[in-house]
Parts: structure tokens; sequence; C-alpha cells
């Protein structure tokens, strides 16, 4: 099946500073890859939609510049955190659908924790 | 807005025993639903899908999902659970239209005994 892979797996930084997350589509090409945020014993909340070659759409109440997304290539997005605070601190989880239009499976990473002291 | 519930925060169950995670959803049109698991330290793998056409789903590692559209549900059942099946599972909609944007449940954590 579909493989995704992100990086690093865990991170942990100081507050102030910025962290970047990558997500990569190892074995397809993804038009669109999702980021979500998984905070302990809840659900996945979607942060953002990242569209290869344009600009992400971000989801209600999420802050786009605090949440920075960049979808450079067709197996590759990355998510960078920046001015990163303790509460800030996560489970980030990157998602890519093999199909735009079609009721589809997604196919997620492993998931990056992030931990700002 | 397309939701789903996941009433249960957990499940336990014996070894070799049926087990059933539970999930309701509210959805405007033809519901598309979904399940996937969560191991520790793994990413979420896709288990099922309902699309359209018989109510029981089959799925991956012996799961099966079973649609019922007048009780909204669309629950996971395996015959007989293994402690391998310890995970957390979440039942999934598509946000809208557009079918890859998902909204989660809640999330079921599921333990199973020896």
């Amino acid at each position: 099946g579909a493989v995704v892979s992100q990086h690093p797996s865990w991170v942990i930084c100081k507050s102030g500073t910025s962290v970047k997350i990558e997500c990569r589509s190892l074995d397809f090409q993804a038009t669109t890859m999702f980021w979500y945020r998984q905070f302990p014993k809840q659900s996945l909340m979607l942060m953002a939609t990242s569209n290869e070659g344009s600009k992400a759409t971000y989801e209600q109440g999420v802050e786009k510049d605090k949440f920075l997304i960049n979808h450079a290539s067709l197996t590759l997005s990355t998510l960078t955190v920046t001015s990163a605070h303790p509460e800030d601190s996560s489970f980030y989880i990157c998602s890519a659908g093999l199909s735009r239009d079609l009721p589809d499976t997604q196919y997620f990473g492993p998931g990056t924790r992030l931990t700002v002291l | 807005a397309q939701s789903v519930a996941q009433p249960e925060d957990q499940v336990n169950v014996a070894e070799g025993n049926p087990l059933t995670v539970k999930c309701t959803y509210s959805v405007s049109g033809n519901p598309y639903l979904f399940w996937y698991v969560q191991y520790p330290n793994r990413g979420l793998q896709f288990l099922l899908k309902y699309i359209t056409g018989d109510n029981l789903v089959k799925g991956s590692y012996g799961f099966e999902a079973e649609f019922n559209k007048s009780q909204t549900s669309f629950h996971l059942k395996k015959p007989s659970a293994l402690v391998s099946d310890s995970a957390l599972y979440f039942c999934a909609v598509p946000k809208d239209t557009g079918f890859q944007k998902l909204v989660f449940g809640t999330g079921t954590r599921l333990l199973v005994s020896p």
C-alpha cells in the first residue's frame, strides 16, 4: 500500500524557536496532503490542506502565520511551527490521498511529537 | 455539519470474545464512513470504508463494520478479539463533498486482555 513518512518522529525545542516537520509520500504522488493535530486522548483535528504549487488552505481557527505549510513537490509537504510555545506541544500527523475527487482512503504518516519547553 | 460520535472512550474485551466499537454519524446526503486504527507510535491505518452497497463491510485484520441507516450507525466488529487488536480506533466521515478532508470521532481505546 501507499506509504507516507514523516521526519522527525519527535522533536524537543525551546520556546520561541521554529520547527519544521516534513511529510513525504514515498511511492505515490500526492497533489494534496493534509495536516492534523492530535492532543492527548483526543481526536485528530484537521489543521490545513496542503496543495502542491499553491497556497495551503487553513481550517477555521488555525493561525496560518503560526503554522506555515509549503508543498514544494508532489511528494513533499512541510509544516513549520513558527515561534513555538508550550501550547503548541502536540502530535502532528500528515496524510495524503490517492485520488482528488473520489471518496478515498487517506494514508497517514506516523506522526511527529513536538515538545516545546 | 458532518460529524461522527464514538460514545465509548474505552472498550474492554477478553481475547477470543467478539468485540464491538460503536460509531454513529450525522451527515447530509449519502454517508461515506471510514474506520482507522492507531497503534502506539504508529500512524493511523485504514481498516475499512462504506461507500455504497452491502451494509456489512469487510476490512483488514478480520474487522468488519455494519452500516445501519435507520440507526445512523457504523459499528466496528470482530468475531474473535486478539490481544494485538489493542489500539485506538477512530471512525471518520468526509468533511464535505470533496471527500478527502476527514472529520474524526474522539476515538475509542480497545483493550483486549489475555
